[in-house]
């Protein structure tokens, strides 16, 4: 079955940019049924979708963070990368990709630090 | 943006109970609803798309219902294991939003 990894430094100071890639494997991110997400929570806090990408790169991203984000794929590593600029400590949470319009399945997580 | 708002925000409810969780949505999104589970430090795991379809592996014992602007989430009989965090989630429309989620709790 699907499986997906996030991956990339826990911690960045802020006004720089975080850059983190989303593995997949047992699927190929090639299929154009589904697309692939980048979907944020702070610690305690609710569910932010942050951006997605079909394997033809094309995007989408949320309004709130469109001028910071910048989400690519990698078709030949299975992978597609997530890069959010001029960071703050409000952008501290844990990230996780994920499948389709659905959200099925998600990667662990992987949390980012803002902080000098 | 489309709204997502769940009540209760949190519940008590014991072993065997019938647990019923609502998320209602600021306009229309036909059946584009999923549900999920997150359990403290894990990631949302999906346990319902199309507002009443399960996914593939859980239990019977989750249910979904609803379409339109109100849709519920039913747990038949609670296990110990059921208790944790539960959101939707509407993807009939950009941006994908979620619901503020529902803790229940062990009475």
């Amino acid at each position: 079955q699907v499986q997906l990894q996030e991956s990339g430094p826990g911690l960045v100071k802020p006004s720089q940019t975080l850059s983190l890639t989303c593995t997949v494997s047992g699927g190929s991110i090639s299929s154009d049924i589904y697309h692939w997400s980048w979907i944020r929570q702070p610690a305690g806090k609710g569910l932010e979708w942050i951006g997605r990408i079909y394997s033809s790169g094309s995007t989408i991203y949320n309004p709130s963070l469109k001028s910071r984000v910048t989400i690519s794929v990698d078709t030949s590593k299975n992978q597609f990368s997530l890069k959010l600029s001029s960071v703050t400590a409000a952008d501290t949470a844990v990230y996780y990709c994920a499948r389709g319009a659905a959200f099925d399945p998600w990667g662990q997580g992987t949390l980012v630090t803002v902080s000098s | 943006d489309i709204q997502m708002t769940q009540s209760p925000s949190s519940l008590s409810a014991s072993v065997g109970d019938r647990v019923t969780i609502t998320c209602r949505a600021s306009q229309g999104i036909s059946n584009y609803l999923a549900w999920f589970q997150q359990k403290p430090g894990k990631a949302p795991k999906s346990l319902i798309y199309a507002a009443s379809s399960l996914q593939s592996g859980v239990p019977s014992k989750f249910s979904g219902s609803g379409s339109g602007t109100d849709f519920t989430l039913t747990i038949s009989s609670l296990q110990p294991e059921d208790f944790a965090t539960y959101y939707c989630q509407q993807y009939n429309s950009y941006p994908p939003t979620f619901g503020g989620g529902t803790k229940v709790e062990i009475k």
